[in-house]
């Protein structure tokens, strides 16, 4: 069965920095490109970015641009986004979302999610 | 950037009904487009990938067609735990943008 379950997330100020994990099971996470999708209290989804399976391809929306960082670790089965210089703006649920195969970003299985709060 | 338009945002339908929501791609994605649906404090569920192939699992009063800028999904008779919140998303192109989605309730 594909789980995927994040962590990492809480209350931080403004200006300051996560590391969030998505731990993978059930699947070859090897052979996946992955994806941090995020949704703002009662608000829609929003892509934040993707990674290839290698990581050697990676994508950022451009509200993040400069100030997040997705890698990855294969012999770890984990994915991450390092949050850094967060804004009130940056609050959300932040899922990790697996492509339904390499590089296509179709997004067929998702964590739970993990909440992110930025306030002072 | 790709901005995807989503109608209506909000709808109200009863059991039985057929209902159509409609996505529109500000530049054609060609067939890059897929329907997730989302319930209250849960991820959302990939329902439809490439405008219209139906995920396994997927009842199939669920259907999705379109090319090029304009796509629907349509749900031909609803059902109870259809009621949900709808998103379409293009995967043409980076950043691979959701419509602002489409919040269905019981009538």
């Amino acid at each position: 069965e594909v789980q995927l379950v994040e962590s990492g997330g809480g209350l931080v100020k403004p200006g300051g920095s996560l590391r969030l994990s998505c731990a993978a099971s059930g699947f070859t996470f090897s052979g996946y490109s992955m994806n941090w999708v995020r949704q703002a209290p009662g608000k829609g989804l929003e892509w934040v970015s993707s990674i290839s399976s290698s990581g050697n391809y990676i994508y950022y929306a451009d509200s993040v641009k400069g100030r997040f960082t997705i890698s990855r670790d294969n012999a770890k089965n984990s994915l991450y986004l390092q949050l850094n210089s967060l804004r009130a703006e940056d609050t959300a649920v932040y899922y990790c979302a697996r492509d339904i195969a390499n590089g296509v970003s179709i997004f067929d299985f998702w964590g739970r999610g993990t909440l992110v709060t930025v306030s002072s | 950037d790709i901005q995807m338009t989503q109608s209506p945002s909000s709808l109200s339908a009863s059991v039985g009904d057929r209902v159509t929501i409609t996505c529109r791609a500000s530049q054609s994605i060609i067939n890059y487009l897929n329907w997730y649906q989302q319930k209250p404090g849960k991820a959302p569920k990939l329902l439809i990938s490439a405008a219209s192939t139906l995920q396994s699992g997927v009842p199939s009063r669920f259907s999705g067609s379109g090319s090029g800028t304009d796509f629907t999904l349509t749900i031909s008779s609803l059902q109870p735990e259809d009621f949900a919140t709808y998103y379409c998303q293009q995967s043409n192109t980076p950043p691979f943008s959701f419509g602002q989605g489409t919040k269905l309730e019981i009538k």
